[in-house]
């Protein structure tokens, strides 16, 4: 049974700095990871997928790695914002490729 | 191009009543995911669909059910609400494995 972990589960940065969020998961045989973003109480937004067989993928500000052997990925924030404030979850694709598995989330607060 | 549209945005239900949640998947995509997220939770995998069949499910019981469309929409029904059916219920649409998956802005249901 695929399980995802996501470390640290709360995050409080100063305006500017640069940041890692850890996502780890025990199952290799993975399709695919996503990195999602959630405002409270709101649906889900997608950041940056990798694929298995990629090491990462970037989108402006946003950098995430994946190491399939070692079953972790990271997510990379340069110069936070507050407006990055918000819940980040890690997701990966298994099951034959028709479900994603959650982390529990980062919740991250960036203070002026 | 159209995002992942889920109606209602809210719902208040009594316990053992009967609802249905409805999920408009984005232009293109072919498969669609239905997900419960309680409170502090990551979202739980409850199944999925392509082409009109059941492609997966996540240990929910059977008063969870769901349908998909010929135009690829879903309605997600349960039955016998229980108090801790409470929760956000997240639509995703994708295109069966490809690309990573598109989520809705979910219902929040209420069991009272």
């Amino acid at each position: 049974k695929q399980e995802v972990t996501q470390i640290p589960a709360a995050l409080s940065v100063p305006e500017g700095e640069n940041l890692v969020l850890n996502c780890s998961f025990t199952d290799s045989a993975i399709y695919n990871l996503q990195w999602f973003r959630q405002d409270p109480g709101k649906g889900l937004t997608s950041l940056l997928l990798i694929q298995s067989s990629q090491r990462e993928q970037t989108s402006g500000r946003l950098n995430a790695s994946l190491d399939k052997s070692s079953g972790r990925s990271t997510l990379y924030i340069a110069a936070s914002q507050p407006g990055d404030s918000a819940t980040y979850l890690c997701a990966v694709e298994t099951g034959g490729g028709n479900k994603l598995t959650f982390g529990t989330g980062t919740q991250l607060k960036v203070e002026l | 191009e159209t995002g992942v549209t889920q109606s209602p945005t809210h719902l208040i239900k009594t316990r053992g009543q009967q609802v249905t949640l409805r999920c408009s998947s984005q232009s293109g995509h072919n498969t669609v995911s239905w997900y419960q997220q309680a409170l502090g939770q990551g979202p739980q995998f409850i199944f999925q669909y392509y082409r009109e069949e059941e492609n997966g499910r996540g240990n929910f019981p059977p008063r969870f059910s769901g349908l998909q469309f010929p135009n690829y929409s879903s309605e997600l029904n349960v039955n016998a609400l229980e108090l801790d059916d409470s929760a956000l219920y997240l639509c995703a649409s994708s295109l069966r494995g490809l690309y990573g998956y598109t989520f809705g802005s979910g219902t929040r249901l209420t069991v009272v």
